[in-house]
Protein backbone atom coordinates (compact mmCIF):
# COMPACT_ATOMS: atom_id res chain seq x y z
CA UNK A 1 0.00 0.00 0.00
CA UNK A 2 1.34 3.47 -0.95
CA UNK A 3 2.15 5.82 1.88
CA UNK A 4 3.05 9.31 1.42
CA UNK A 5 3.69 11.47 4.30
CA UNK A 6 4.51 14.81 4.78
CA UNK A 7 6.43 17.29 7.35
CA UNK A 8 6.26 18.93 9.15
CA UNK A 9 2.54 19.11 9.22
CA UNK A 10 2.46 22.49 10.81
CA UNK A 11 4.94 25.52 9.72
CA UNK A 12 5.32 28.94 11.17
CA UNK A 13 7.54 31.38 9.48
CA UNK A 14 8.47 34.73 9.27
CA UNK A 15 8.80 36.32 6.04
CA UNK A 16 11.91 36.80 4.28
CA UNK A 17 12.87 33.42 5.95
CA UNK A 18 13.65 30.22 3.64
CA UNK A 19 12.17 26.71 4.55
CA UNK A 20 11.67 23.29 2.79
CA UNK A 21 8.88 21.27 2.83
CA UNK A 22 9.45 17.02 2.45
CA UNK A 23 7.32 14.94 1.31
CA UNK A 24 8.16 10.86 1.42
CA UNK A 25 6.66 7.84 -0.29
CA UNK A 26 6.75 4.49 0.30
CA UNK A 27 6.97 2.57 -3.13
CA UNK A 28 7.72 3.69 -6.60
CA UNK A 29 5.55 6.64 -8.25
CA UNK A 30 5.46 7.68 -11.47
CA UNK A 31 4.78 11.55 -11.36
CA UNK A 32 4.69 13.61 -7.95
CA UNK A 33 2.19 16.48 -7.85
CA UNK A 34 2.21 19.44 -5.87
CA UNK A 35 -1.01 21.63 -4.60
CA UNK A 36 -1.55 24.92 -3.04
CA UNK A 37 -4.91 24.93 -0.79
CA UNK A 38 -6.58 27.95 0.94
CA UNK A 39 -8.96 27.43 3.89
CA UNK A 40 -11.99 26.53 2.66
CA UNK A 41 -11.31 26.57 -0.65
CA UNK A 42 -10.39 24.01 -3.58
CA UNK A 43 -7.04 22.88 -4.55
CA UNK A 44 -4.62 24.72 -7.09
CA UNK A 45 -2.07 22.55 -9.36
CA UNK A 46 1.56 24.20 -8.46
CA UNK A 47 3.65 21.58 -9.63
CA UNK A 48 3.95 18.52 -11.75
CA UNK A 49 7.27 16.53 -11.59
CA UNK A 50 8.00 13.71 -14.05
CA UNK A 51 11.54 12.26 -13.22
CA UNK A 52 14.34 11.90 -11.28
CA UNK A 53 16.15 14.80 -10.86
CA UNK A 54 12.76 17.33 -12.11
CA UNK A 55 13.15 20.78 -10.41
CA UNK A 56 10.75 23.21 -11.08
CA UNK A 57 10.20 26.76 -10.13
CA UNK A 58 7.85 29.38 -9.77
CA UNK A 59 8.29 32.13 -8.42
CA UNK A 60 9.49 31.55 -4.45
CA UNK A 61 8.67 28.40 -5.08
CA UNK A 62 10.56 25.50 -6.19
CA UNK A 63 9.70 21.96 -6.14
CA UNK A 64 12.40 19.09 -6.64
CA UNK A 65 11.97 15.08 -7.50
CA UNK A 66 14.66 12.10 -6.31
CA UNK A 67 13.21 9.05 -6.99
CA UNK A 68 15.62 7.00 -5.75
CA UNK A 69 15.26 8.37 -2.19
CA UNK A 70 11.61 8.86 -2.78
CA UNK A 71 11.53 12.59 -2.11
CA UNK A 72 10.32 15.58 -2.70
CA UNK A 73 11.09 18.61 -1.70
CA UNK A 74 8.99 22.43 -1.96
CA UNK A 75 11.72 25.01 -1.13
CA UNK A 76 10.20 28.21 -0.29
CA UNK A 77 12.35 31.36 -0.60
CA UNK A 78 12.30 34.60 0.87
CA UNK A 79 8.84 33.71 2.21
CA UNK A 80 6.13 36.66 1.58
CA UNK A 81 1.99 36.64 3.64
CA UNK A 82 0.42 35.33 0.45
CA UNK A 83 2.26 32.03 0.55
CA UNK A 84 -0.30 30.97 3.78
CA UNK A 85 -1.85 27.89 2.82
CA UNK A 86 -1.55 24.06 3.16
CA UNK A 87 0.59 22.46 0.82
CA UNK A 88 -0.03 18.89 -0.02
CA UNK A 89 2.08 16.37 -2.11
CA UNK A 90 0.33 13.56 -3.96
CA UNK A 91 1.80 10.65 -5.80
CA UNK A 92 0.55 9.19 -9.06
CA UNK A 93 0.86 5.05 -9.64
CA UNK A 94 -0.15 4.34 -13.04
CA UNK A 95 -2.40 0.88 -13.81
CA UNK A 96 -3.19 -0.21 -17.09
CA UNK A 97 -2.56 3.22 -18.40
CA UNK A 98 -4.78 4.90 -15.63
CA UNK A 99 -3.47 6.76 -12.80
CA UNK A 100 -4.46 7.46 -9.39
CA UNK A 101 -3.46 9.67 -6.52
CA UNK A 102 -2.21 9.25 -2.78
CA UNK A 103 -2.42 12.76 -1.49
CA UNK A 104 -0.01 13.40 1.77
CA UNK A 105 -1.35 14.77 4.83
CA UNK A 106 -0.72 18.43 4.27
CA UNK A 107 1.52 20.91 5.42
CA UNK A 108 -0.29 24.08 6.76
CA UNK A 109 2.08 26.99 6.31
CA UNK A 110 1.76 30.13 8.08
CA UNK A 111 3.56 32.87 7.17
CA UNK A 112 4.17 35.54 10.27
CA UNK A 113 4.74 39.16 9.51
CA UNK B 1 -14.09 29.06 -20.72
CA UNK B 2 -13.15 25.62 -19.88
CA UNK B 3 -13.59 24.77 -15.86
CA UNK B 4 -15.09 22.38 -13.59
CA UNK B 5 -18.14 23.10 -11.63
CA UNK B 6 -20.14 21.92 -8.43
CA UNK B 7 -23.09 22.59 -7.08
CA UNK B 8 -24.25 23.17 -4.09
CA UNK B 9 -21.20 24.60 -2.91
CA UNK B 10 -22.86 24.45 0.66
CA UNK B 11 -25.33 22.20 1.90
CA UNK B 12 -27.04 21.79 4.98
CA UNK B 13 -29.54 19.21 5.80
CA UNK B 14 -31.25 16.56 8.12
CA UNK B 15 -30.18 13.02 8.61
CA UNK B 16 -31.95 10.38 6.35
CA UNK B 17 -32.69 12.93 3.33
CA UNK B 18 -31.30 11.89 0.16
CA UNK B 19 -28.93 13.94 -1.81
CA UNK B 20 -27.12 14.55 -4.76
CA UNK B 21 -23.90 16.38 -5.79
CA UNK B 22 -23.80 17.34 -9.13
CA UNK B 23 -20.02 17.89 -11.06
CA UNK B 24 -19.65 19.41 -14.20
CA UNK B 25 -16.72 20.03 -16.31
CA UNK B 26 -16.10 21.66 -19.83
CA UNK B 27 -12.54 20.80 -20.48
CA UNK B 28 -13.80 17.49 -22.45
CA UNK B 29 -11.76 15.48 -19.61
CA UNK B 30 -12.65 11.85 -20.04
CA UNK B 31 -11.50 10.80 -16.35
CA UNK B 32 -12.90 12.32 -13.46
CA UNK B 33 -12.91 11.99 -9.57
CA UNK B 34 -14.61 12.32 -6.40
CA UNK B 35 -12.02 12.74 -3.03
CA UNK B 36 -13.86 13.12 0.52
CA UNK B 37 -11.99 15.62 2.70
CA UNK B 38 -12.29 16.51 6.33
CA UNK B 39 -11.43 19.67 7.71
CA UNK B 40 -7.26 20.02 7.57
CA UNK B 41 -7.06 16.32 6.62
CA UNK B 42 -5.64 15.11 3.74
CA UNK B 43 -7.91 13.95 0.64
CA UNK B 44 -9.26 10.33 0.17
CA UNK B 45 -10.53 8.97 -3.81
CA UNK B 46 -13.98 7.60 -2.93
CA UNK B 47 -15.01 7.22 -6.30
CA UNK B 48 -13.49 7.42 -9.95
CA UNK B 49 -14.39 7.17 -13.74
CA UNK B 50 -12.28 7.15 -16.85
CA UNK B 51 -15.51 7.73 -19.08
CA UNK B 52 -18.62 6.87 -20.04
CA UNK B 53 -20.79 4.31 -18.32
CA UNK B 54 -17.39 3.33 -16.01
CA UNK B 55 -17.50 3.86 -12.46
CA UNK B 56 -15.07 2.55 -10.03
CA UNK B 57 -14.64 2.41 -5.79
CA UNK B 58 -11.37 4.55 -4.74
CA UNK B 59 -9.07 3.63 -1.80
CA UNK B 60 -11.80 4.71 0.83
CA UNK B 61 -15.10 2.89 1.12
CA UNK B 62 -17.93 5.17 1.20
CA UNK B 63 -22.15 4.90 1.07
CA UNK B 64 -22.37 7.04 -1.68
CA UNK B 65 -22.53 6.34 -5.52
CA UNK B 66 -21.86 7.78 -8.59
CA UNK B 67 -23.08 7.81 -12.08
CA UNK B 68 -21.71 8.89 -15.72
CA UNK B 69 -24.06 8.87 -18.38
CA UNK B 70 -22.40 11.97 -19.94
CA UNK B 71 -18.76 12.62 -20.28
CA UNK B 72 -18.96 15.71 -18.24
CA UNK B 73 -21.20 14.98 -15.75
CA UNK B 74 -20.42 12.91 -12.83
CA UNK B 75 -23.01 13.34 -10.01
CA UNK B 76 -22.58 11.48 -6.26
CA UNK B 77 -25.53 10.38 -4.82
CA UNK B 78 -26.07 9.89 -1.07
CA UNK B 79 -29.54 7.74 -0.63
CA UNK B 80 -29.71 8.62 3.37
CA UNK B 81 -27.56 10.70 4.70
CA UNK B 82 -26.14 10.55 8.18
CA UNK B 83 -23.60 12.97 10.60
CA UNK B 84 -20.94 10.70 9.59
CA UNK B 85 -21.03 12.16 5.82
CA UNK B 86 -20.29 15.67 7.22
CA UNK B 87 -17.30 16.19 5.28
CA UNK B 88 -15.76 18.16 2.11
CA UNK B 89 -16.40 16.38 -1.08
CA UNK B 90 -13.90 17.74 -4.42
CA UNK B 91 -14.50 16.68 -7.72
CA UNK B 92 -11.68 16.28 -9.82
CA UNK B 93 -11.26 15.79 -13.81
CA UNK B 94 -8.00 14.79 -16.00
CA UNK B 95 -7.10 14.05 -19.78
CA UNK B 96 -6.29 10.43 -20.96
CA UNK B 97 -2.40 8.83 -20.94
CA UNK B 98 -0.08 11.11 -23.30
CA UNK B 99 -0.36 14.15 -21.26
CA UNK B 100 0.50 15.14 -17.10
CA UNK B 101 -2.48 13.58 -16.49
CA UNK B 102 -2.86 16.43 -14.19
CA UNK B 103 -5.90 16.74 -11.72
CA UNK B 104 -7.87 19.80 -11.54
CA UNK B 105 -10.12 20.64 -8.95
CA UNK B 106 -13.55 21.70 -8.74
CA UNK B 107 -14.48 24.24 -5.75
CA UNK B 108 -16.20 21.68 -3.90
CA UNK B 109 -19.53 21.01 -1.52
CA UNK B 110 -19.31 21.64 2.36
CA UNK B 111 -21.52 19.13 3.41
CA UNK B 112 -22.99 18.96 7.30
CA UNK B 113 -25.75 16.32 8.01
CA UNK B 114 -27.52 17.23 11.20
Amino acid sequence: ELKVEQNPLFLSMQEGKNYTIYCNYSTTSDRLYWYRQDPGKSLESLFVLLSNGAVKQEGRLMASLDTKARLSTLHITAAVHDLSATYFCAVGKTNFGNEKLTFGTGTRLTIIP
Amino acid sequence: EADIYQTPRYLVIGTGKKITLECSQTMGHDKMYWYQQDPGMELHLIHYSYGVNSTEKGDLSSESTVSRIRTEHFPLTLESARPSHTSQYLCASSELPGTYNEQFFGPGTRLTVL
